[in-house]
């Protein structure tokens, strides 16, 4: 079955204990993304990737890496995790470069990530 | 800066009833426009895909359309039922750097 899968589904964190949150899809894609959800703003992306060892920065970036050593996976690492981390995470993936505008995005189930 | 809206946050209507939900966006320089459904627990399901040169699609009981010379979609969703009760979210592609924008999204209540 074609999916992304996210793990943990569920997380609660300290402030400043580092957190990584993982990404794998099974669908060969090249375009990974990383977003977050927060009540009344809809989603925003963090991350994306176009490509192995290819990142860049999206709208909210401050205070997450990613990086993009596999095809395959894409996680989330919080170095110093704070308070207003505390957001629904998702990633999503689609075909690469040449259908970069025109196939829709899979997404996974979600990270509710609590930090306190 | 793109920025989508989505009106009313919320709606609630009796079992049977049609239905439009609304999205409205200020930059026309869109590739696409996409309308998901979100559950709880269960992430977001792409339910409607409509290219710029596009003006609707359709997928059983729903319809997207795109006006985008005025900035708008809208999802129609006949004969409504309970299962359609959910969060119903609008997206669009920039053509500029492939980017999805978000609207906050309508959380769709279905009276039996």
């Amino acid at each position: 079955e074609a999916q992304v899968t996210q793990n943990p589904r569920y997380l609660i964190t300290v402030t400043g204990k580092k957190l990584t949150v993982t990404c794998s899809q099974n669908m060969n894609h090249e375009y990974m993304s990383w977003y977050r959800q927060d009540p009344g703003l809809g989603l925003r992306q963090i991350y994306y990737s176009m490509n192995v060892e290819v990142t860049d920065k999206g709208d909210v970036p401050e205070g997450y890496k990613v990086s993009r050593k596999e095809k395959r996976n894409f996680p989330l690492i919080l170095e110093s995790p704070s308070p207003n981390q505390t957001s629904l995470y998702f990633c999503a993936s689609k075909p690469g470069q040449r259908f970069i505008k025109s196939y829709e995005q899979y997404f996974g189930p979600g990270t509710r990530l609590t930090v306190t | 800066k793109q920025e989508v809206t989505q009106i009313p946050a919320a709606l609630s209507v009796p079992e049977g009833e049609n239905l439009v939900l609304n999205c409205s966006f200020t930059d026309s320089a869109i590739y696409n426009l996409q309308w998901f459904r979100q559950d709880p627990g269960k992430g977001l399901t792409s339910l409607l895909l409509i290219q710029s040169s596009q003006r609707e699609q359709t997928s059983g009981r729903l319809n997207a359309s795109l006006d985008k010379s005025s900035g708008r979609s809208t999802l129609y969703i006949a004969a409504s039922q309970p299962g359609d009760s959910a969060t119903y979210l609008c997206a669009v592609t920039m053509d500029s750097n492939y980017q999805l924008i978000w609207g906050a999204g309508t959380k769709l209540i279905i009276k039996p």
